[in-house]
């Protein structure tokens, strides 16, 4: 059955620091993949999306890599500040259209 | 613009109860789903709809229905509550289906069901 792991429950790091957050996924055939965003009591906010055939994609602090032969997406945080602090969820799309989401991981950025 | 809006906020049901969840965006998107988030899990896919009048099952579909009779809504019923439907439930819109194109959520509903 199609499966989504993200790295770990929980990430704590040092502001300034960078942070890498990682999505596996196996038995799927994503068309894309997003990252996405979520504080407590609310829903997801998109941070970015990638394609099946791009490798890195970028947006001011943050970047998202993607390797479908190790079937894993990257996500950084560079410079990061305790603002950044929240849970980030992945999630693939096939190609039918239907999105699956990991379960998050929950990044805590110390000042 | 609201975006997607979700009401009510909060609900607490009794087993056997039924209600509707409902759900509004207001930026003519074609794509609308619905998503239940336990605790510490992700966001597992209900039903969703790919425009007005069409609405299919995603991975958790029992217990909860769905109807589309215009762009705008998206409303859940949930025909007889079960402490099992006790989750944070999130709608969702996006301007296509199977595209590459972010989903705009709401702010969630906290059911309780006891």
């Amino acid at each position: 059955s199609q499966k989504i792991e993200q790295n770990s429950e929980a990430l704590n790091i040092q502001e300034g620091k960078t942070a890498t957050l990682t999505c596996n996924y196996t038995n799927y055939s994503p068309a894309y993949l997003q990252w996405y965003r979520q504080d407590p009591g609310r829903g997801p906010v998109f941070l970015l999306l990638i394609r099946e055939n791009e490798k890195e994609k970028r947006k001011e602090r943050l970047k998202v890599t993607f390797d479908t032969t190790l079937k894993q997406s990257l996500f950084h945080i560079t410079a990061s500040q305790p603002a950044d602090s929240a849970t980030y969820l992945c999630a693939l799309e096939d190609n039918a259209g239907k999105s699956t989401f990991g379960d998050g991981t929950t990044l805590t950025v110390k000042p | 613009n609201a975006g997607v809006t979700q009401t009510p906020k909060f609900q607490v049901l009794k087993t056997g109860q039924s209600m509707t969840l409902q759900c509004a965006q207001d930026m003519n998107h074609e794509y609308m789903s619905w998503y239940r988030q336990d605790p510490g899990m992700g966001l597992r896919l209900i039903h969703y709809s790919v425009g007005a009048g069409i609405t299919d099952q995603g991975e958790v579909p029992n217990g909860y229905n769905v109807s589309r009779s215009t762009t705008e809504d998206f409303p859940l019923r949930l025909l007889s509550a079960a402490p099992s439907q006790t989750s944070v439930y999130f709608c969702a819109s996006s301007p296509e289906f199977r595209g590459a194109t972010e989903a705009f959520f709401g702010q969630g509903t906290r059911l309780t069901v006891v």
